[in-house]
């Protein structure tokens, strides 16, 4: 699997929108981007993911660049309730592989 | 639309004592994962089990630990004579297919054990 990175914190507004990056420039062509966060003492929670195109859900927007090597998650109003670890996972499609990999995640602190 | 269950949510064990561990996947989900947390630590990868077959357990301690999903019933995370490097979180997933790609894994609350 490609490796992702991401920076380790970040601070938002709240109300405003929230940008979360990724990087993951070794991704291959049927590989996935996925994106999970974890609230403080709570199981992940999926988010969004992504193969090349952008992609909007009612939680969040993913928009991958159009050389797939990197991403950005974007709340675009942040609440309280959004502080959180986000975790950018790549996966690849195809039977074996159904580990999920997560790094360290960012660390999203929406301020009131 | 219940998602991902998990019980007990906190489970305490004195050292050499068993713990079982419960996950009933989202209906209709045939495939469970188990991950586990360390404190201060990311999720790792346990276990992968389709319905009375265990597909992959690369992740799981050789030793004291099982893993189980019968044809009936929910899937069972077995911990035998626990120790204090034990006490983590652990969480249950489930896909509807075999997760990669254009599938999704849903996780449960967790259960937190802690090993007195």
């Amino acid at each position: 699997d490609a490796k992702t990175t991401q920076p380790p914190s970040m601070d938002c507004a709240e109300g405003r929108a929230a940008n979360l990056p990724c990087n993951h420039s070794t991704i291959s062509g049927n590989e996935y981007v996925y994106w999970y966060r974890q609230i403080h003492s709570q199981g992940p929670q999926y988010i969004i993911h992504g193969l090349k195109n952008n992609e909007t859900n009612e939680m969040a927007s993913l928009i991958i660049t159009e050389d797939r090597k990197s991403s950005t998650l974007i709340l675009p109003h942040a609440t309280l309730r959004d502080t959180a670890v986000y975790y950018c996972i790549v996966m690849n499609s195809g039977g074996s592989n159904y580990k999920l990999t997560f790094g360290k995640g960012t660390l999203l602190t929406v301020n009131p | 639309n219940a998602g991902v269950m998990q019980n007990p949510r906190h489970l305490v064990r004195r050292r050499g004592q068993e713990a079982r561990l419960r996950c009933s996947p989202m209906k209709g989900h045939s495939h469970v994962y188990w991950y586990r947390q360390l404190p201060e630590e990311g999720l790792k990868f346990m276990v992968y089990l389709q319905k009375e077959n265990i597909i992959d357990e690369s992740g799981m301690p050789k030793e004291r630990f099982s893993a189980e999903f019968p044809k009936e019933g929910p899937s069972i995370l077995r911990i035998q004579q626990v120790v204090r490097g034990d006490s983590a979180a652990y969480f249950c997933a489930s896909s509807l297919e075999a997760a990669g790609g254009t599938d999704t894994q849903y996780f449960g609350p967790g259960t937190r054990l802690t090993v007195l």
